[in-house]
């Protein structure tokens, strides 16, 4: 049981490239999270997704971009990426929003921009 | 906004010892939430508290959600090299939706 894939899980890149991260689970969750974590902090929500074809701002979404086209995929891209969005980058699934608990999260993609 | 202070930030301890962490608000939650972050992974759910009040019990770790609803310790006995890793804590609260915050984490370091 795969639960909650993210490729690639390691990317570098240049100031101003683009890039898009995947993120797949085979829980048949409804719910799904991008976050991502910098050292000292918590976990900061970017997006988040309340079902196939829906989409919505987390705490910081800007410089942000991602999409549900399917239940089991959820998308997260860098339009022009930025040294300030250098980060470890989380996807996470569940299957109750509201009580937003147990959460699944995948192994994670450590993200450089020079 | 909303703001979960963790603490300590780090704990390093002697294999065997007892450990205890903590996160405070200055607002209610609804529902506390510890999870463990091992290197190179994604946290896992150890323990989740629904009532003021309440104290769970996993294993070796031991959680509370306070009385106030805005606290919540995390107590682990008899550590072992494996608990290594990052706590965190974690809670929800109602505001025009459903929301999620985190602490910061404590990374618990084991001495040899």
């Amino acid at each position: 049981n795969a639960g909650v894939t993210q490729t690639p899980k390691f990317r570098v890149l240049k100031t101003g490239q683009s890039m898009t991260l995947l993120c797949a689970q085979d829980m048949n969750h409804e719910y799904m999270y991008w976050y991502r974590q910098d050292p000292g902090m918590g976990l900061r929500l970017i997006h988040y997704s309340v079902g196939e074809g829906t989409t919505a701002k987390g705490e910081v979404p800007d410089g942000y971009n991602v999409s549900r086209l399917k239940k089991q995929n959820f998308l997260l891209g860098l339009e022009s990426a930025a040294p300030s969005q250098t980060s470890v980058y989380f996807c996470a699934s569940s299957s109750l929003h509201r009580a937003g608990e147990k959460l699944f999260f995948g192994s994670g993609t450590q993200l450089s921009v020079l | 906004g909303q703001q979960l202070n963790q603490s300590p930030q780090s704990m390093f301890i002697q294999e065997g010892e007892d450990v205890s962490m903590n996160c405070t608000s200055s607002s209610i939650f609804n529902t506390w939430l510890w999870y463990k972050q091992e290197p190179g992974e994604g946290p896992v759910l150890l323990i989740a508290l629904y009532k003021a009040g309440e104290l769970t019990s996993n294993g070796r770790l031991t959680a509370q959600f306070g009385i106030t609803r805005k606290d919540s310790f995390l107590n682990i006995s008899a550590s072992i090299p494996s608990d290594v890793g990052i706590y965190f804590c974690a809670g929800t609260f109602w505001d025009s939706n459903y929301q999620l915050i985190w602490g910061a984490g404590t990374k618990l370091i084991i001495k040899p």
